[in-house]
This record gives C-alpha cells, structure tokens and sequence, in this order.
C-alpha cells in the first residue's frame, strides 16, 4: 500500500520556469526522503528531510515538511531539460523499509 | 566507492519459472532492500536483510524469497512466475548513518511470458 500520494502526477514547464511537487503521506514518520528516476533506472537520492526539520535546502532544491498537516513538498528553481524525470517521496517509519509514493513525472521543455 | 550492481539488467521467463536476481551493495553497507516497480501498484518494499537477517518483508506472496550472505551479497528468488511479475526489480543498499538514506541499483527488468 502506497503511504504517500504525489500531487500532481505530471507536470510539464519551461525551463526556466520553477517545479513544485507535493507529497501527503498518513503516519508519523522518521524522515521524508525524495528520489528522482529517469526513465525506468535506479532511483537516486536528492534530500532527506528528518520530522524535526521545517526546511532543507541542497542546491536548486528546497524541501519544506509540515507534520502537522502530514506533507512535504519538493521546489526546483531553475529548471532544466537534464531536471526531467519522475520524482518520488518516501517515508521512513522504521529502519530498512521506505514506503514511496506514486511519483510526479516531470518535463522541462527547453 | 562503486555503486549499488544489480545482475542481469534484463531478464525474459515464462510463466511457471523460476527466477534468481542478485544485488552487490555498496562496499561497507550491510542493509539491503528490495522493491519492485510496475506502472499500475507503483514501488512496493518486498523485504529488507540486514547482516545475513531478514528485518522487514512487504505484503507479497511466499514466491518471494531473498538472503544475504555474509559479504552483503543479496539475492532474491521468485518462483513459479506469474504474468503480473513482469516488473522492474530494485535493490538499495543503507549504511550506518542512521537515517535509511538507500542508494539504488540500477534495476533489474523482469518480462515473464
């Protein structure tokens, strides 16, 4: 069963342009982490944000986590074509299994 | 440090076969997981190993079987495979830092006829 649901499932922008993906999972968690995936390869890891974090920042990402209302959201500023992908978040409840979300697909037109 | 392998990248079966997939974690991690990919039930944990033990283990069928051995080698064991396997297969590798970030393989691409 899916813990996170991502909103919205496609996403298509400039580049340029900023990308605002949304994250709503339902238990407490540990962490919120989000993945990128081209095109049917190995996930990799872009932010991990702990539950006692607000806001994280790692390059052209921002990543903000509201327990209260049990969601996160992923902000690339700046896009670019190379940003194309699916993005995936996942929570961390207990040690070794992470529960993904259905993933926002993302396109950057250049 | 070399990443996360995954051996074949590709595999065709047939129904009622069995099937062995193999992950090399990252050297010095001892936790590996195993999900599985496919466009309509999305990634799903099938189970996790950690220093030869499996922790943790998804909500599939007994077909499903993994180990580890004591070099954090990973593989994992579908049998008598079904249409609905066909399925991208990924192993992720953790280490100590206590956060489960999981550093992913490439995959393993199972198409079962």
């Amino acid at each position: 069963s899916q813990q996170g649901e991502e909103d919205p499932q496609a996403l298509s922008i400039q580049e340029g342009e900023n990308a605002t993906m949304n994250c709503s999972y339902k238990t407490s968690i540990n962490n919120l982490q989000w993945y990128r995936q081209n095109s049917g390869r190995g996930l990799v890891h872009l932010i991990l944000i702990r539950s006692n974090e607000r806001e994280k920042h790692s390059g052209r990402l921002r990543v903000t986590l509201d327990t209260s209302k049990k969601s996160s959201s992923l902000l690339i500023t700046a896009s670019r074509a190379a940003d194309t992908a699916s993005y995936f978040c996942a929570t961390d409840m207990y040690e070794g299994k992470l529960i993904f979300g259905q993933g926002t697909e993302l396109s950057v037109k250049p | 440090k070399a990443g996360v392998t995954q051996t074949p990248r590709y595999l065709i079966k047939t129904r009622g076969q069995q099937v062995t997939l193999s992950c090399s974690p990252i050297s010095g991690h001892r936790s590996v997981s195993w999900y599985q990919q496919t466009p309509g039930q999305g990634l799903q944990f099938l189970f996790e190993y950690f220093s030869e033990t499996q922790r943790n283990k998804g909500n599939f069928p007994g077909r499903f079987s993994g180990r580890q051995f004591s070099n954090s080698r990973s593989e994992m064991n579908v049998s008598t495979l079904e249409l609905g396997d066909s399925a991208l297969y990924l192993c992720a590798s953790s280490g100590t830092s206590g956060t489960n970030e999981q550093f992913f393989g490439p995959g393993t691409r199972l198409t079962v006829l």
